[in-house]
Formats: structure tokens, C-alpha cells, sequence
């Protein structure tokens, strides 16, 4: 099965500065990489997604880079502000089934 | 536009009691999961269901059972509920392979 790893676990930046956030995958197969954001006390909610024929994705502050070659994919968040400070989660999708990291508690300091 | 509604949202159980959590969604998806979410581990598959009628297992399947009721509800079963199955569990849907839409959660104490 799929394998991945998320990098770093927490995560502190001053508000206004840039966030980044990195995910392995050991299946060459996915095809399927989507983030999810998680507030406390809610469940995990889809901000950004990609799929394995595009390497960059873009919605306003945030943006997803995929390196299919070296089997990494990224989350950048620009101009963070406090109400990003959440926990982020990364995942592949193999055979219709998401396997996900183990998340980063990302703070953003006032 | 409810999405992926859960009960109970939260249970305290004893050791060797049984409970089912219920989850329903209102998107017309084929497929459901539950998943269970730990500290430090992130979400973990427990079981899913690809349409209305199948089920599989997940990464960790064992000491549930789960049941696809119609389209719309999937249903997770502990028969003997055990202090290892203290978590959070969330229950999922999704159209083919698009994002999933998760549920708000079931927090889960046995003890």
C-alpha cells in the first residue's frame, strides 16, 4: 500500500510570512494529492488539491507544488494570517483510497 | 446542505461494550469511509465502502464491522469495545476520486 510522510510535525511563522509544508509518497501509482486544513474540534475540510498531470496549482494565498519524479509534493501558504493556524494534512490517493500524513500543527504568531 | 452528518459526537464506553456509530451524507456520493484519528499518527482507514452494497477493509480493520445501509448512511459497529479503540473517528463520502467531505467526528473514550 501507499506510504506517506509529512514534514515538519508543528510548524511556528509570523503572521504576513510564508509557510511550507512537505509530503513523500512511496507509490508511483497515486495519482491523487490533495490538503486538507483541520480546525480543533472539526473535522478535516479540503482546501487545495492536485492531480499527477499538472506539477503547480494555485488558489489565492495557497499553492501546491508536485514533483512526480522525486515522489514529493508540497503546501506553500503566503501572507499567513492567525486564522491559518490549524493542523494541515497531506495524502495520496491509490486505487481510490486516500492514505494520509500525520499532519502539521502550523501557529501563526501575532 | 447538511454534508456528512455523525452520531453521537461524543461516547464513553466500558470495556467490552458495544456501540454504533451511524453516519449519513446528502451528496449523492457512491462511496464512504470511516477513519480513526490518533495523536501523531493522522487518519487511518478503518473501512469503506466503494458503492451501495460492498464493503472492504481499511488499514485497520480489526475489532470493527461496518454495514453500507442504503446509499446514503454507512455504519461502524464495535462488538467489544476495548481501551485501544479510545479515538476520534471520522466518518467520509466521495463522488469517484475527488476530495472527500468529512464528517465533524465522534470522540470515543472506552475505559
Amino acid at each position: 500500500g501507499e506510504n506517506v510522510e509529512q514534514h515538519p510535525s508543528t510548524l511556528s511563522v509570523q503572521e504576513g510570512d510564508s509557510a511550507v509544508i512537505k509530503c513523500t509518497y512511496s507509490d508511483s501509482a497515486s495519482n491523487y494529492f490533495p490538503w486538507y486544513k483541520q480546525e480543533l474540534g472539526k473535522g478535516p475540510q479540503l482546501i487545495i488539491d492536485i492531480r499527477s498531470n499538472v506539477g503547480e496549482k494555485k488558489d489565492q494565498r495557497i499553492a501546491v507544488t508536485l514533483n512526480k519524479t522525486a515522489k514529493h509534493f508540497s503546501l506553500h501558504i503566503t501572507e499567513t494570517q492567525p486564522e491559518d493556524s490549524a493542523v494541515y494534512f497531506c495524502a495520496a490517493t491509490l486505487d481510490r483510497q486516500l492514505t494520509f500524513g500525520s499532519g502539521t500543527q502550523l501557529t501563526v504568531l501575532p | 446542505n447538511a454534508g456528512v452528518t455523525q452520531t453521537p459526537k461524543f461516547q464513553v464506553l466500558k470495556t467490552g461494550q458495544s456501540m454504533t456509530l451511524q453516519c449519513a451524507q446528502d451528496m449523492n456520493h457512491n462511496s464512504m469511509y470511516w477513519y480513526r484519528q490518533d495523536p501523531g499518527m493522522g487518519l487511518r482507514l478503518i473501512y469503506y465502502s466503494a458503492s451501495e452494497g460492498t464493503t472492504d477493509k481499511g488499514e485497520v480493520p480489526n475489532g470493527y464491522n461496518v454495514s453500507r445501509l442504503n446509499k446514503r448512511e454507512f455504519s461502524l459497529r464495535l462488538e467489544s469495545a476495548a481501551p485501544s479503540q479510545t479515538s476520534v473517528y471520522f466518518c467520509a463520502s466521495s463522488e469517484g476520486q475527488a476530495g472527500y467531505t468529512f464528517g465533524s467526528g465522534t470522540r470515543l473514550t472506552v475505559v
